[in-house]
């Protein structure tokens, strides 16, 4: 079954670190990039990260509300990518979902939209 | 970056019915346009990409339209599982951007 499956979300206090898990099967992990996208609760969608595919790189890309913080790394012999999110705070009390991003690169941007989407994971950021 | 609005914010509807929702980006995003379905506990699905094309499953009572700024998810024969929030976004500009919503209810 072609899927992706999100873990380790949790309760952690402000400033304090977590890191994310995302699990690919049912698909070449090595053939796309990986994108993390975020929705607290009640709220809308809003995109976190991404990590090309080593084909492409192997670069990464963050939102400005989580760069300098938040890191994303794969383990290509596991097929997991990582988002490490580090100094966290209250607002980034979300759930987070690993997605496969489609469409296109131009010029090194990529103009992508999400076909794949796991079920996400529950960060709460809480003294 | 570009802004994503939608409206209504909620879209009451009987089953059987039609229901059409708008999505207007603050600049021009071509066709690169998505839309989504959520339903309460779920992730989200794609339902279309590039403004007009249904996703790989999506029954054909779904359709997209529109370019430019102006868009529209159209769902006919509106049934009981079709109710849930669908949210737009566009690929056009760089990071990609999400309406906040639109929740279609049962009337």
């Amino acid at each position: 079954e072609v899927q992706v499956v999100e873990s380790g979300g949790g309760l952690v206090q402000p400033g304090r670190s977590l890191r994310l898990s995302c699990a690919v099967s049912g698909f070449t992990f090595d053939d796309y990039a990986l994108t993390w996208v975020r929705q607290a609760p009640g709220k809308g969608l809003e995109w976190v990260g991404f990590i090309r595919d080593k084909a492409h790189g192997g670069t990464a890309g963050y939102a400005a509300s989580v760069k300098g913080r938040f890191f994303i790394s794969t383990d290509d012999s596991k097929n997991i990518a990582y988002l490490q999110m580090n100094s966290l705070k209250t607002e980034d009390t979300a759930f987070y979902y690993c997605t496969r991003p489609r469409g296109y690169d131009y010029d090194g941007v990529p103009y992508w939209y999400f076909d794949l989407w796991g079920r996400g994971t529950l960060v709460t950021v809480s003294s | 970056e570009i802004v994503m609005t939608q409206s209504p914010a909620t879209l009451s509807v009987s089953p059987g019915e039609t229901a059409a929702l708008s999505c207007r980006a603050s600049q021009s995003v071509s066709s690169n346009l998505a839309w989504y379905q959520q339903k309460p506990g779920q992730a989200p699905r794609l339902l279309i990409y590039s403004a007009s094309t249904r996703a790989t499953g999506i029954p054909a009572r779904f359709s997209g339209s529109g370019s430019g700024t102006e868009f529209t998810l159209t769902i006919n024969s509106l049934r009981s599982e079709d109710f849930a929030v669908y949210y737009c976004q566009q690929y056009k500009n760089w990071p990609p951007t999400f309406g906040q919503g639109t929740k279609v209810e049962i009337k």
